[in-house]
């Protein structure tokens, strides 16, 4: 079985400009989940779909990140316009919904995004 | 206060001594309690993970929880090189699937 999948793995653009960020998550998997990691800080929760609806987006920094599920099968996020502190490394996670309990999160490699 | 805190310092042993992680936390609401393993330009695994308070045990891990000091803790007995990683807790409450991490530990196995 596949895992959870991101693209690209690096992207470097210029403050200002937009880029757009992939998951494809496990296959099955209704739950799908962006994390961020700033340099020097901990793994922050960004936002979280079940299929293709918003459960929780109370992590997203600002309106300038946009992300969206349609379908119910991958996702992008995307930043625009860019700023020098998006930089970092964003993941996706993807996980199933086993009775009540959804501690299960897979995580993909993640993108690691340069502003400059 | 941050959520969760862990000590990000890295952690040098040698081959066969027990590796201890721990993290403390401030939200009362945590009922699931999780450590991850990240080797480098790799996504976090899920290595343990433990429902409210209590000891869990797989093979050289063992994760334990005590809610009571808002505490968790990672033990790997005969560490191995191949456990040089990253290690990462997370926690969250029931019903909520947002994970809050620590900063990880860096931990390196020497042979």
């Amino acid at each position: 079985e596949a895992g959870v999948t991101q693209f690209p793995s690096h992207s470097v653009i210029e403050k200002g400009q937009t880029v757009t960020l992939r998951c494809d998550p496990i296959s099955g998997h209704d739950n799908l989940y962006w994390y961020r990691r700033v340099m020097g800080k901990e793994i922050k929760f960004l936002l979280h779909f079940v299929k293709e609806s918003k459960q929780d987006e109370s992590g997203m920094p600002n309106n300038r990140f946009l992300a969206e599920r349609t379908g119910g099968t991958y996702s992008t996020l995307k930043v625009q316009p860019a700023e020098l502190e998006d930089s970092g490394v964003y993941f996706c996670a993807s996980s199933q919904i086993p009775g009540q309990t959804n501690y299960e999160q897979y995580f993909g490699p993640g993108t690691r995004l340069t502003v400059t | 206060q941050k959520e969760v805190e862990q000590d990000p310092g890295p952690l040098s042993v040698p081959e066969g001594a027990i590796v201890s992680l721990n993290c403390t936390y401030s939200n009362s609401a945590f009922q699931y309690f999780m450590w991850y393993r990240q080797y480098s330009r790799k996504g976090p695994e899920l290595l343990m993970y433990t429902y409210s308070s209590g000891n869990k045990e797989d093979g050289r891990f063992t994760a334990q929880v005590d809610k009571s000091s808002k505490y968790i803790s990672l033990f790997i007995r005969d560490s191995q090189p191949s456990d040089s990683a990253t290690y990462l807790c997370a926690m969250s409450p029931y019903g909520n699937n947002r994970l809050a991490f620590g900063k990880g530990n860096q931990v390196v196995v020497i042979p």
